[in-house]
């Protein structure tokens, strides 16, 4: 059973770097046909595609957000790592990270669905 | 970026209604449109995909249909579990885009 959670801070001030931690279960991220993407939701809004990795570490990116994020792994940990720099009030949202199957569609140039999401980490952005 | 447009935002019906809910995409996608149920508190989760597809848990009063531009989620008979908030998202494109949403309640 594949299975993500999300974890890091709750609260960051404005202009720090935000660096949340996606631990998944159920399957390998060295598995060349899976995919994690983080995808954000400000509270009482709509869904927002933030990054998705490949197997082969490749990161694709928002285009409006591409300049502020990384988005990394690390197999041995099981954990996709995503960091976004400089954070904003207006950054305030729930964090989800997502799989992707790749075995039974392509996953280039991007992932085409997510599925199963992790329960999500609400970070505020507050001085 | 493409745009996605759910139409209406939200929307009120009684338990045995037909549930239409609309989206739209500012250029043709094909049929690259999932739709996802969100209820309240709780993650997003996959509902249909490539217009549609339902996923195995869907019950079959849930159906999708469209192709290009324009597609409909329909609910035959609302029931009181599918109140939620419904999501539309296309992957013709990076960077891949959801619709604003549209919270179903019932009256």
């Amino acid at each position: 059973q594949v299975t993500l959670k999300e974890s890091g801070p709750v609260l960051v001030k404005p202009t720090e770097t935000l660096t949340l931690t996606c631990t998944v279960s159920g399957f390998s991220l060295s598995n060349a046909r899976v995919g994690v993407s983080w995808i954000r939701q400000p509270p009482g809004k709509a869904l927002e595609w933030l990054a998705h990795i490949f197997s082969n570490d490749e990161g694709s990116y928002s285009t409006s957000l591409k300049n502020r994020l990384t988005i990394s792994k690390d197999i041995s940990k099981s954990q996709v790592v995503l960091a976004m720099t400089n954070m904003d009030p207006v950054d305030t949202a729930t964090y989800y990270c997502a799989y992707t199957d790749c075995s039974t569609t392509s996953c280039y140039p991007g992932p085409p669905w997510f599925d199963p999401w992790g329960q999500g980490t609400l970070v505020t952005v507050s001085s | 970026d493409i745009q996605m447009t759910q139409s209406p935002s939200s929307l009120s019906a009684s338990v045995g209604d037909r549930v239409n809910i609309t989206c739209q995409a500012s250029q043709g996608i094909s049929i690259y449109l999932n739709w996802y149920q969100q209820k309240p508190g709780k993650a997003p989760k996959l509902l249909i995909h490539d217009a549609s597809i339902l996923e195995t848990w869907v019950p079959s009063r849930f159906s999708g249909r469209g192709s290009g531009t324009d597609f409909t989620l329909t609910i035959s008979s609302l029931q009181p579990e599918d109140i939620a908030t419904y999501f539309c998202q296309q992957y013709d494109n990076l960077p891949l885009t959801f619709g604003g949403g549209t919270k179903v309640e019932i009256k």
